[in-house]
């Protein structure tokens, strides 16, 4: 059963520390997303790929994150240095163009202190 | 800009009983729409989505939605709400393709026995 993973699961780090989440996406998916889910601001999207290539990341901060794609196998999502406000469900998400649907990864709830 | 607007941030219904989320957009063109659902603590799922064709479209776990042009609406419904479709709801619009989705605030859903 083909799906999205996620690491880690949950994170609780400190202010100022560096947090890096990590994404496999479905072998054969062509596009990669990274989306932030909090109470106040609900799904934004932070940044996406199209076979490995950034396509946008206007809506990271980018004095902070970094989003990228090593290989076709791995996303990762970058903070350094993080904030508390930074708190929030990080999701990945991957697809094929040709299908116009995604497929979510079950999340990295990050908490900093 | 691109939009969406679920206007309901909170239903409950009784077990048994039909239920209708209300989803608009805004966009110039007819988009790829669909409606996803997160259960607590997980990703989220897609139920079904509409690209063309038929307007009313059939998903998983007994879902359906019907879009309507000329309202800029996607709803989504069910004849007979089961106790396990306690979730939040999401509705996306992904214009132009590519997997992009832009997504509504979310309605989250409770059912009473």
């Amino acid at each position: 059963d083909a799906r999205v993973t996620q690491t880690p699961r949950h994170k609780v780090t400190e202010m100022g520390q560096e947090v890096t989440m990590r994404c496999q996406p479905i072998l054969g998916h062509n596009t990669v997303f990274w989306y932030r889910q909090t109470m106040m601001q609900g799904l934004e999207l932070l940044a996406y790929f199209r076979n490995r290539a950034p396509l946008d990341d206007s809506g990271m901060p980018k004095d902070r994150f970094s989003a990228e794609m090593p290989d076709a196998t791995l996303a990762t999502l970058k903070i350094q240095p993080s904030e508390p406000r930074d708190s929030a469900v990080y999701f990945c998400a991957s697809g094929t163009t040709n299908t116009g649907e995604l497929f979510f990864g079950e999340g990295s709830r990050l908490t900093v202190l | 800009a691109q939009s969406v607007t679920q206007p309901d941030i909170h239903i409950t219904v009784s077990e048994g009983a039909s239920l209708e989320l209300r989803c608009n957009y805004s966009y110039g063109a007819t988009p790829y729409l669909f409606w996803y659902v997160q259960s607590p603590g997980q990703g989220l799922q897609l139920l079904l989505k509409y690209f063309s064709g038929d307007t009313l479209v059939q998903g998983i776990k007994g879902f359906e939605a019907e879009f309507k042009r000329s309202q800029s609406s996607f709803n989504l419904r069910k004849p007979s709400v089961h106790w396990s479709d306690a979730a939040e709801y999401f509705c996306a619009v992904s214009p132009g393709g590519y997997n992009k989705l832009i997504f509504g605030a979310g309605t989250r859903l409770a059912v009473h026995p």
